[in-house]
């Protein structure tokens, strides 16, 4: 079935540091993905999406592709701050948008001074 | 804009108690979607509404748990008899339908905790 794996479930880091997050999906439908963010005790919310193969998305100083080839839609950021320690899904759904989002397990990310 | 509003936002019940959780969509938003967020299982997707009609239902536990939308401004999510197992995070969602894929806005939750 179709599915989204995050291979990391907590990556802690310095500020000013880069960081990417690991995403790789399993669908036999055109895909959308979407990177969302939830920090403690808010609702997720959405960081980035994209249908489109090879061509980079960016929010907020993050960025992802969407590599059709190697089915996946890695996060990064080049310089991380303190406010970005939360919980990041990536999430699966297809281009029509007529099926709920499958997430991944998330990634908790922890950003220290 | 008050975004996707559940309430309440936190409850306690006692195990066998029902369980109602609210949920009011973003004006104009007419499609829901419930999930369940659990740290050992992460989000889980529950049901779907579109135009206040249930579309999949796939997620949801075929016993004790049912979800409707009686009109576009409401879906409620009933657990009945509940278990501590079903203490979790209950989130719902919104979107638009048509034209270009539109982002899913979620609400900030219900809190279930099951004693």
């Amino acid at each position: 079935g179709d599915s989204v794996t995050q291979t990391e479930g907590l990556v802690t880091l310095t500020k000013g540091l880069p960081v990417m997050l690991n995403c790789t999906y399993q669908t036999t439908y055109s895909p959308f993905l979407f990177w969302y963010v939830q920090h403690l005790n808010e609702a997720p919310k959405l960081l980035l999406k994209s249908s489109t193969d090879n061509k980079r998305t960016e929010h907020q100083g993050f960025y992802a592709t969407l590599h059709k080839s190697s089915s996946s839609f890695h996060l990064q950021k080049s310089s991380v701050q303190l406010s970005d320690s939360a919980l990041y899904f990536c999430a699966l759904s297809d281009r029509q948008g007529g099926r709920a989002l499958i997430f991944g397990t998330g990634t908790t990310v922890s950003v220290s001074p | 804009n008050a975004g996707v509003i559940q309430t309440p936002r936190h409850k306690v019940t006692g195990k066998g108690q029902e369980a109602t959780l609210w949920c009011e969509p973003i004006s104009g938003h007419s499609a829901v979607f419930w999930y369940r967020q659990t740290i050992v299982q992460g989000l889980e997707f529950l049901t779907y509404f579109r135009n206040q009609a249930p579309i999949d239902d796939s997620g949801m536990p075929k016993e004790r748990f049912s979800a409707q939308m009686p009109n576009q401004s409401h879906s409620t999510l009933k657990i009945q008899s509940t278990q501590p197992q079903d203490s979790a995070v209950y989130l719902c969602a919104s979107r638009i339908l048509g034209g270009n894929y539109a982002e899913q806005f979620f609400g900030p939750g219900t809190r279930l905790t099951v004693l």
